[in-house]
């Protein structure tokens, strides 16, 4: 069954950058059918979608935060991470990591499954 | 940019059906899915592809998406169904959620 657990410091100070790593175990992250994402919500708040990877090193980002964002791979690891550069408390959040998966029977469908449990980022000096 | 557009909270009481709606320009040309997520729990898939459900969700869960609606409804609703829900789509490989809507079953 296929686990994905978030990793990183829980306290980031405002202007440093935000390292997370997501570990994934029960499949390889190197599998040409997904694609690995990290989704954040802010405390009370809803969903914002941070970008995704391919094991490839392929990479889309949220054009809102794309100035700001690294996302990387590292297949011998089987793990995936995040760096968000120039933080504010606004990038205060629960971080998740997810598996994006794409249909086999229709084209642009993808959907996230499963999702790791979170890791909440405070950001405060 | 592109937007998806939930009511805030829905209401529904113990055994009747819930429809949550999730609105965005011509969304019925694109697949829309659901998410479940309960206090302090990570989202959980519920609908993918309009209207198909994974593995281990309940047939009381379905899904419809046509013209600039997507609907998640829950028939026979249960007090374990309140929780928030997601609608998500993708316009022009981005990723887009719906604000998100608050289920109370009471």
């Amino acid at each position: 069954q296929l686990q994905l657990q978030e990793s990183g410091p829980g306290l980031v100070k405002p202007s440093e950058t935000l390292s997370l790593t997501c570990t994934v175990s029960g499949d390889s992250i190197s599998s040409s059918r997904y694609f690995w994402v990290w989704i954040r919500q802010p405390p009370g708040k809803g969903l914002e979608w941070i970008g995704s990877i391919f094991y490839s090193g392929s990479t889309y980002y949220n054009p809102s935060l794309r100035s700001r964002v690294t996302i990387s791979v590292d297949t011998s690891k089987n793990q995936f991470s995040l760096k968000l550069s120039s933080v504010t408390a606004a990038d205060t959040a629960v971080y998740y990591c997810a598996r994006r998966v794409a249909a086999t029977t229709a084209t642009l469908s993808y959907w996230f499954d499963p999702w790791g449990q979170g890791t909440l980022v405070t950001v405060s000096s | 940019s592109y937007e998806l557009t939930q009511p805030p909270s829905v209401s529904v009481s113990p055994g009747q059906t819930a429809s949550i709606t999730c609105s965005g320009d011509k969304l019925g040309h694109k697949y829309a899915c659901w998410y479940q997520q309960k206090p302090g729990q990570s989202p959980v898939l519920v609908i993918y592809e309009d209207s198909k459900r994974p593995s281990g969700i309940p047939e009381r869960f379905s899904g419809s998406n046509s013209g600039n609606t997507a609907t998640l409804t829950i028939s026979g609703t249960q007090a374990m169904d309140e929780a928030d829900y997601y609608c998500q789509a993708w316009d022009s490989s981005i990723v887009v959620f719906g604000g998100g809507t608050k289920l109370t079953v009471l």
